[in-house]
């Protein structure tokens, strides 16, 4: 079945300092990537996302390639701010007839100033 | 903002009481979900529904029941709830694809539900 994996977390950056959080899928056929933020107490918001192979989800200064070969989507983010401080979820839809998806196990993000 | 009501946000309740949490989605979307979401599982579906009275199950649907009487309203049930069932869940709502959807699903912000 399909299946998500991040890295464990939680990670702890500084202020402006360089993210990427990483992430491989397994999945039959050609599924969407996306990435989900939640901050405390909030449900999940969509981040970004990608439908093909090569696409670069982008938004709020993240970005994320879809890497078939590799079967990535790795979250990454130039400079990094206190406020992106949250849990982050990446997750896989393999374009089935419900829209299912199936999430990585999410990863903490603390930023300090 | 997606316009999705979860109710009750948080509950405490004892074993073995039977509990509904209600889904409410302004958008007339085809699609709804309910995920519960756990340290180190990160979320993982119950039940889903793609119409009025069609529901199916997800990976973790056992002790769950779900209904859907109307496009709006989603409901889960614990019929008689244990301490495994202590969670955050979560109701996702989603258009089809053939209205435009690229398969993200929109979420509420949860509700807290704790079995004593």
């Amino acid at each position: 079945g399909d299946s998500v994996t991040q890295m464990e977390g939680p990670v702890t950056l500084s202020e402006e300092a360089f993210l990427t959080i990483n992430c491989t899928y397994t999945a039959t056929g050609y599924p969407s990537l996306f990435w989900y933020v939640q901050y405390p107490g909030e449900g999940l918001q969509l981040l970004l996302k990608a439908t093909k192979a090569d696409d670069k989800g982008s938004n709020k200064g993240f970005e994320a390639t879809y890497r078939k070969e590799t079967t990535s989507f790795h979250l990454e983010k130039g400079s990094v701010q206190v406020s992106d401080s949250a849990v982050y979820f990446c997750a896989l839809s393999s374009n089935n007839a419900g829209n299912m998806l199936t999430f990585g196990g999410g990863t903490r993000l603390m930023v300090k100033p | 903002d997606a316009g999705i009501t979860q109710s009750p946000r948080h509950k405490v309740t004892e074993t073995g009481t039977p509990v509904t949490l209600r889904c409410h989605q302004t958008e007339n979307h085809r699609y709804m979900y309910w995920y519960r979401q756990d340290p180190g599982h990160g979320l993982r579906l119950i039940h889903y529904s793609y119409g009025v009275k069609d529901t199916d199950k997800g990976e973790v649907s056992d002790g769950y029941s779900v209904s859907r009487s109307k496009t709006e309203d989603f409901l889960l049930t614990l019929e008689s709830a244990t301490s495994s069932q202590t969670s955050v869940y979560f109701c996702a709502i989603s258009e089809s694809p053939a209205r435009g959807s690229s398969g993200e699903l929109f979420f509420g912000e949860g509700s807290r539900l704790t079995v004593l």
